[in-house]
């Protein structure tokens, strides 16, 4: 099966600044995913993001606070802007439709990036 | 109302048990997808098994079996011999849709499965 890679895995910021992560796959993907999983809680969608088109976000989450790129079919970002304390979570990236795996219809998750606002 | 319901939000198992984890899904699409995933204290998330509404034989994975019953919609997972290692918060979600595949998945509030040696 293909490697998700995320980076950071974890980090630590400061109330009003911005972190960028970085989802990688060793493998052209179609179907990017972005979920949050607050302290505590299960996974919330924040968007879906195709390669040469706009993302698409879930009900409860913006553009200006989420932005994502996809430049191309094995790499996305997730961009956490003016972050409060409310912004601690795990974000996860998501990928689907592995060209040559078998569960062509499954999605595989990233580690994740733990991120603590103070 | 919730699309996916898991009821216990924790359980106990001797090792070497078998354990059902329960999960029932709210849908009105006659095709969709059903999912278990674990996650261990370290975060990531690590599929385990897939059933699709349309699949006639319950999935198995090594010692991962899903019991899929269609008309009570419930889609409970069962690990078989339990280890230590299977210690964990375990997901059951679902994608609906016509076209199962690129739609995103609902999640249902997790069950804490803790191994006891």
């Amino acid at each position: 099966s293909a490697v998700i890679s995320q980076k950071p895995s974890r980090d630590i910021c400061q109330r009003g600044t911005s972190l960028t992560i970085q989802c990688q796959v060793d493998s052209q993907v179609t179907m990017m995913f972005w979920y949050r999983q607050q302290p505590g809680q299960s996974l919330t969608l924040i968007a879906t993001a195709n390669q040469g088109s706009e993302a698409t976000y879930e009900s409860g989450f913006v553009i200006d606070k989420f932005p994502i790129s996809r430049p191309n079919l094995t790499f996305s970002t997730l961009t956490v802007s003016n972050m409060s304390p409310e912004d601690s979570s795990i974000y996860l990236c998501s990928v689907e439709d592995l060209q040559g795996h078998p569960y062509t219809d499954t999605q595989y998750f990233g580690p994740g990036t733990r991120l603590t606002v103070l | 109302a919730q699309k996916i319901t898991q009821t216990q939000p924790g359980m106990f198992v001797q090792e070497k048990e078998a354990v059902t984890l329960d999960c029932t899904y709210d849908t009105s699409d006659q095709s969709y997808g059903l999912f278990w995933y674990k996650q261990p204290s370290s975060g990531e998330m690590i599929f385990l098994i897939y059933q699709g509404s349309y699949d006639e034989q319950n999935a198995t994975e090594g010692r991962y079996s899903l019991n899929f019953q269609k008309a009570r919609k419930s889609a409970n997972l069962v690990i078989s011999a339990s280890q230590l290692g299977d210690s964990a918060m375990y997901f059951c979600a679902m994608r609906e849709g016509r076209n199962n595949a690129g739609n995103m998945l609902t999640f249902g509030g997790g069950t804490r499965l803790m191994v006891k040696p």
